[in-house]
């Protein structure tokens, strides 16, 4: 049975700092992670799609790896703002029904 | 733009009262999903439509009902039978294929009153 985990679940930083958050599967057949970010009382924003067959995926200061061998995936946030502060939740899509299965997600706080 | 709606924003129910809550997309999407937040769990999947006129069960389905009769529209009944209904509910669209990512509404705050 898949299952997604975020470590951390939550993580305060200054205002500047490079940081990275991770997200952890244990079936490495997959066919795709989507990271995405929401704010309190929000929806979900897709921020990356990373394929199966691809290693990784970059947006503005985003970038997100994938490595299904290890079942492993990090979102590396750059020169970081107080504007990211949010939640950060990665789904793997995996299964033929179509299913995403959810990590819990991690909580950030850059503080200014 | 292109993207999903729901609404209301906000919704009270009362105790022994059916809610509807909508979710439309003009993304052009095929599929749709239905998901319920609630603090410190993962999203848990209500139900889930690939293609007009079908759907199927998702993980929580008691006490929720719905509807596809037109590709754009996925509204969610919340029954009298759901007995902790007090939630966030999310709808997701995707395109077929296993290619594509999810795009998410605003959500819909629930609250039993």
């Amino acid at each position: 049975k898949q299952e997604v985990t975020q470590i951390p679940a939550a993580l305060s930083v200054p205002e500047g700092e490079n940081l990275v958050l991770n997200c952890s599967f244990t079936d490495s057949a997959i066919y795709n992670l989507q990271w995405f970010r929401q704010d309190p009382g929000k929806g979900l924003t897709s921020l990356l799609l990373i394929q199966s067959s691809q290693r990784e995926q970059t947006s503005g200061r985003l970038n997100a790896s994938l490595d299904k061998s290890s079942g492993r995936s990090t979102l590396y946030i750059a020169a970081s703002q107080p504007g990211d502060s949010a939640t950060y939740l990665c789904a793997v899509h995996a299964g033929n029904n179509r299913k995403l299965i959810w990590g819990l997600g991690t909580s950030l706080a850059v503080n200014p | 733009d292109g993207g999903i709606t729901q609404s209301p924003k906000y919704l009270f129910r009362k105790e022994g009262q059916n809610v509807t809550l909508s979710c439309e997309q003009n993304l052009n999407h095929d599929a749709m999903y239905w998901y319920r937040q609630d603090p410190g769990q993962g999203l848990r999947l209500i139900y889930y439509s690939q293609i007009v006129n079908d759907f199927q069960k998702g993980d929580i389905a008691e006490g929720y009902s719905v509807s596809r009769e037109k590709k754009e529209s996925f509204p969610l009944t919340v029954t009298s039978a759901q007995k902790n209904p007090t939630a966030f509910y999310l709808c997701a669209s995707s395109a077929s294929g296993t290619a594509y990512g999810y795009t998410f509404g605003s959500g819909t705050r629930l609250t039993v009153v």
